[in-house]
């Protein structure tokens, strides 16, 4: 069975570094096309794609915010941490973690999150 | 970066009702986008993958369709559970980008 679970502070003060972690289990990270993305919802708005890092550690960001953020995994512990730098009221939301595969099928390949965790609250506050 | 325009933002319907919400990206690319079902405090629910595959486990009144950069989730016969916000996600190129998302409500 697949699981992922986030976990961080529940506050934090503007300004301060940001960091949580995902701790999986039922995969492995080494796996090639296996990767693990954080996405986030603010209050009363649409989820939001942050980052994700790759089987071989290829990384990837938000645009808008890829200078404040920071992904990387440790495969022996199956965890994935993301830091984000310089908090603002503006980034309190829940994250969630979420795995992404890919699937062969019909001779094309398939790209999919198809496991979230069940998210954790942050909020950004002095 | 590739925009996803979903629409529309709220609907609300009766148990029974088919409905029917779309997702229209900045730019073509096939197959390469995702449905999911997101209900408050929990997690995202994969529903659709690449378009028009059903992901294991999630009921048939759920279906994907596309036409050039235009896709689209059906849901037929609603039943109470399906009461939710609905978003599609492109998966053709990064960085990922999800819809505003579609709330749907009883009505």
């Amino acid at each position: 069975q697949v699981t992922l679970r986030e976990s961080g502070p529940a506050l934090v003060k503007p300004k301060q570094t940001l960091t949580l972690t995902c701790t999986f289990s039922g995969f492995s990270l080494s796996t090639s096309g296996m990767c693990v993305s954080w996405i986030r919802q603010p209050p009363g708005k649409a989820l939001e794609w942050l980052a994700r890092v790759d089987w071989d550690d290829d990384k990837f960001y938000n645009t808008s915010l890829k200078t404040r953020l920071s992904i990387s995994k440790d495969t022996s512990k199956n965890q994935v941490v993301l830091t984000m730098t310089n908090v603002d009221p503006a980034d309190t939301a829940t994250y969630y973690c979420a795995r992404r595969v890919v699937l062969i099928r019909e001779s094309y390949y398939h790209y999919y999150m198809d496991v979230w965790g069940k998210g954790t609250s942050v909020t950004v506050s002095s | 970066d590739i925009q996803m325009t979903q629409s529309p933002s709220s609907l609300s319907a009766s148990v029974g009702d088919r409905v029917t919400i779309t997702c229209r990206a900045s730019q073509t690319f096939s197959r390469y986008l995702n449905w999911y079902q997101h209900k408050p405090g929990e997690a995202p629910n994969l529903l659709i993958h690449t378009s028009s595959y059903l992901h294991a486990g999630v009921p048939s009144r759920f279906s994907g369709s596309s036409s050039g950069t235009d896709f689209t989730l059906t849901i037929s016969n609603l039943q109470p559970e399906d009461f939710a916000t609905y978003y599609c996600q492109q998966s053709y190129s990064m960085p990922i980008t999800f819809g505003q998302g579609t709330r749907l409500d009883i009505k």
